[in-house]
């Protein structure tokens, strides 16, 4: 059981636009920022966004972040079929002294 | 171009130590954080702990009692020692360094570590 909450799948058809969302609590999201990453099978997890809405280096604007109280929302606009793929979620919390990840999420560009 | 390259063993036995070292090249290891941190097939990711440059260590309290993560700075290698291996500890283990408000901004590829008999 994660400690962030993210939906299990998602889809939606190329060039649509897909949201993900993450679900915490005060003593992680509320309080601390989010970071999300990607991950495809046999490769290593790539940051995506970090502090809650800024893009790494490299990633298209087309990929936003977003927060509002306990839970931060990844979208994904102009779909691909290349971002299919896990999708996590990551934030410090305060109550355990942990950085915590949600269960990640895949999505399937139809 | 930072890169980070796990290396260690792919099979531990139960009760077994697991020793992993994460060569960091491209940069130094100086005034930053580096982290494990793990994948169970078919879950989630898990973080096992940081390490800075001085050696200053912070762990998933979870794993606590079972972990140690040390820093080689004249290698540029950092490593991760975990005890009393189980099967629950079978996972994809990656190094990664450590970005603003832990965020992971490089990752190594990973390296299958699996625990059995």
């Amino acid at each position: 059981q994660s400690v962030l909450t993210q939906p299990p799948s998602v889809s939606a058809a190329p060039g649509q636009k897909v949201t993900i969302s993450c679900s915490g609590s005060s003593s992680n999201i509320g309080n601390n920022y989010v970071s999300w990453y990607q991950h495809l099978p046999g490769t290593a997890p790539k940051l995506l966004i970090f502090e809650n809405n800024r893009r790494a280096s490299g990633i298209p604007d087309r990929i936003s972040g977003s927060k509002s109280g306990t839970s931060a929302t990844l979208g994904i606009t102009g779909l691909q079929t290349g971002d299919e793929a896990d999708y996590y979620c990551g934030t410090w919390d305060s109550s355990l002294s942990a950085v915590v990840f949600g269960g990640g999420t895949k999505l399937t560009v139809l | 171009q930072v890169q980070l390259q796990e290396s260690g063993p792919g099979l531990v036995k139960p009760s077994e130590t697991l020793s992993l070292t994460c060569t960091v090249s491209g940069g130094s290891l100086s005034n930053l954080y580096w982290s494990w941190i793990r994948q169970p097939p078919g879950k989630g990711l898990e973080w096992i702990g940081y390490i800075n440059y001085s050696g200053s260590t912070s762990y998933n309290p979870s794993l606590k009692s079972r972990v140690t993560i040390s820093v080689d700075t004249s290698k540029n290698q950092f490593s991760l020692k975990l005890t009393s291996m189980t099967a629950a500890d079978t996972a994809v283990y990656y190094c990664t360094r450590v970005g603003p408000y832990s965020c992971f901004t490089y990752w190594g590829q990973g390296t299958l570590v699996t625990v059995s008999s």
